[in-house]
């Protein structure tokens, strides 16, 4: 079936971009998504891109997708302490284990 | 946004008996809703999917005699967990999906303890 694999950890300090990568094996999905998790809170979409894109950018979020790679990844520009949570990968219905973002001071 | 709500938010059950955890769309029509399974520090796994009207597709490994789906208006379904047991103790997600749209939106989730 389809598989979502990304990366478990990322920290990074306060002001730093973040990139979180994600590859998945199932190109059938029309869109792609990036969702984030806070703690004790549920999941909150983040941005999505379409699957015949290559680049959307969203405020300090960039998506980009590389379909020859099944390969997406998500940026978060100049990273705040408040963007620490899980985010997760989701090709369809299909989800990563999820990226723990740590940002530290 | 799009608001999904899911009751109870919390339960807590003795082995053997049964659950019911409803999803709702509160604003929009969900044609079809998925329901997830998270395991502390784990992936959501997709349970199922459901149409309105329609049986639920469960996916593999995922017992459809224990885990009732029941979709049967555009803005409520329902997870029935029966004969309980501390295995199926997790975090139970539903997400809802509106006609000709590809957005999810997700409902808090349930947190079910089975003692």
């Amino acid at each position: 079936g389809e598989d979502v694999e990304q990366s478990l950890f990322l920290s990074v300090r306060e002001g730093d971009s973040s990139v979180i990568n994600c590859t998945y094996t199932d190109s059938s999905s029309t869109y792609l998504y990036w969702y984030k998790q806070e703690p004790g809170a549920g999941l909150q979409l983040l941005t999505y891109i379409f699957s015949n894109m290559d680049m959307k950018q969203d405020q300090r979020l960039t998506v980009l997708l590389n379909k020859k790679d099944k390969h997406l990844s998500l940026r978060i520009a100049d990273t705040q302490t408040g963007d620490s949570a899980i985010y997760f990968c989701a090709s369809g219905p299909t989800f990563g284990r999820g990226t723990s973002l740590i940002v530290h001071p | 946004g799009a608001v999904v709500s899911q009751h109870p938010s919390r339960v807590i059950c003795k082995s053997g008996t049964s659950v019911k955890i409803e999803c709702r769309s509160l604003d929009f029509q969900a044609t079809t809703m998925f329901w997830y399974r998270q395991f502390p520090k784990q992936s959501l796994m997709l349970m199922a999917t459901s149409n309105e009207g329609s049986k639920a597709t469960y996916e593999q490994g995922v017992e459809k005699d224990k885990f009732l789906i029941n979709h049967a208006s555009l803005t409520l379904s329902t997870l029935t967990v029966t004969s309980a047991h501390p295995e199926d103790s997790s975090f139970y997600i539903c997400s809802a999906r509106g006609t000709g749209a590809d957005e999810q939106y997700f409902g808090p989730g349930t947190r079910l303890t089975v003692t």
